[in-house]
């Protein structure tokens, strides 16, 4: 049983479309909420991450709108670009119980030009 | 820097197999971690360490063992590889986050293993 539920599993967007990624978390205990970024062949890198206690963080193209009473989150990709194709890891964790990260599923994403 | 090093690249196993993963990092990180990406499942987490000579099981450890021997190292071994064990298997390693506080994780570029 998966504690963060990703979706959608893949999407295809036009460049400058606006992909949006959705994660769903059951443990109410989770406090820290990554987003990783994986290109073909790579490991996984961190894009950007927030706390429970911010409902909108950016860093650049990049948004993540957080609803700590519907638990879920998303990741919002503005202008999107050829090379934000990739796909995108969702993750949750307890800060109090350290570095152990639950992943959802993951999102496929495909910018065409 | 070399970062998470992860060899090797790719590996053809038989059924009941033995072999050993190696990891190592360079950025003297006291975390280290092993998952498995699946299709679909994202990536679980398999086994982690806090430090030298200390390793916890994560989510789904069954068939592998760890160690911890040195700072820098973290080998995963498959006791009798599966055919449910193919998978691609990724390394992280990052500073501990102890009581509200968590730290990126940097990760290896992975191995990919099959199991026939």
């Amino acid at each position: 049983q998966q504690q963060v539920k990703q979706s959608p599993q893949s999407l295809i967007v036009q460049k400058g479309g606006i992909p949006i990624i959705n994660c769903a978390y059951e443990n109410t205990a989770f406090d820290y909420f990554p987003w990783y970024q994986q290109f073909p062949g790579k490991g996984p890198a961190l894009l950007i991450a927030i706390r429970p206690d911010v409902s909108e963080k950016k860093e650049g193209r990049f948004t993540i709108s957080f609803n700590k009473s519907a638990k879920q989150f998303s990741l919002h990709i503005m202008d999107s670009q050829p090379g934000d194709s990739a796909t995108y890891f969702c993750a949750a964790a307890v800060k109090a119980a350290g570095n152990k990260l639950t992943f959802g599923g993951g999102t496929r994403v495909l910018v065409k030009p | 820097n070399a970062g998470v090093t992860q060899t090797p690249k790719f590996q053809v196993l038989k059924t009941g197999q033995s072999m050993t993963l190696q990891c190592a990092q360079d950025m003297n990180h006291e975390y280290m971690s092993w998952y498995r990406q699946d299709p679909g499942m994202g990536l679980r987490l398999i086994h982690y360490s806090v430090g030298a000579g200390i390793t916890d099981q994560g989510e789904v450890p069954n068939g592998y063992n760890v160690s911890r021997s040195t700072t820098e190292d973290f080998p995963l071994r498959l006791l009798s590889a599966a055919p449910s064990q193919t998978s691609v298997y990724f390394c992280a390693s990052s500073y501990v986050g102890y009581g509200g506080s968590s730290y990126e994780q940097y990760f290896g570029p992975g191995t990919r293993l099959t199991v026939t």
